[in-house]
């Protein structure tokens, strides 16, 4: 599976727009981009993922370059509760391989 | 549909003990991953079991083993506890399905503390 860059940290003023980048400059073809969230001490949660286009749901926005390369997790209006480590992964569907989570980016969300 | 739950939540435990965790999955996920996550070494895979029948594993000594039941249900058991064994351990399942993707969802995760 591609591995992952993220940058380590990030702060969003509470109303405005996360945009949280992520590159996977090794992605293959058949591999989607998931994105998780993990609130202190929880089990992470499951936020959205892609293959090619960009999709969005209730939660988030998730656009991917033309080439793939790279990814962006778009949390549209921040507020307090969205303040958490994000994972972003990818990984071929129904491969024996396990979800690889890096380090992640910390977000906070400031008042 | 009820999310991914495990027993027990908390647990203290003594160095040389064994301990067994449980991990329900979402109603019809025949896919259950197991991960160990601390401070030090952020989330690291154990292992993975579908259909009874393990079909990965992480670098884990062979302290560490599972199994699943028919019912999908999983345990995952540590033996000879060591103090560095503390730590989150998530149980994560999946709906298997022949095309597409197939996220993992979390339960909320037991937290080991070894004394």
């Amino acid at each position: 599976d591609a591995k992952t860059t993220q940058p380590p940290s990030m702060d969003c003023a509470e109303g405005r727009a996360a945009n949280l980048p992520c590159n996977h400059s090794t992605i293959s073809g058949n591999e989607y981009v998931y994105w998780y969230r993990q609130i202190h001490s929880q089990g992470p949660q499951y936020i959205i993922h892609g293959l090619k286009n960009n999709e969005t749901n209730e939660m988030a926005s998730l656009i991917i370059t033309e080439d793939r390369k790279s990814s962006t997790l778009i949390l549209p209006h921040a507020t307090l509760r969205d303040t958490a480590v994000y994972y972003c992964i990818v990984r071929a569907p129904n491969t024996g391989n396990q979800f690889y989570f890096g380090t992640g980016t910390s977000l906070t969300v400031i008042p | 549909k009820a999310g991914v739950t495990q027993t027990p939540r908390y647990l203290i435990k003594t160095r040389g003990q064994q301990v067994t965790l449980s991990c329900s999955p979402i109603s019809g996920h025949r896919s259950v991953s197991w991960y160990q996550q601390t401070p030090g070494q952020g989330l690291q895979f154990l292992f993975e079991y579908f259909s009874e029948t393990q079909r990965n594993k992480g670098n884990f000594p062979g302290r560490f083993s599972g199994r699943q039941f028919s019912n999908s249900r999983s345990e995952m058991n540590v033996s000879t506890l060591e103090l560095g064994d503390s730590a989150l351990y998530l149980c994560a399942s999946r709906n298997l399905r022949t095309s597409g993707s197939n996220e993992q969802f979390f339960g909320p995760g037991t937290r080991l503390t070894v004394l």
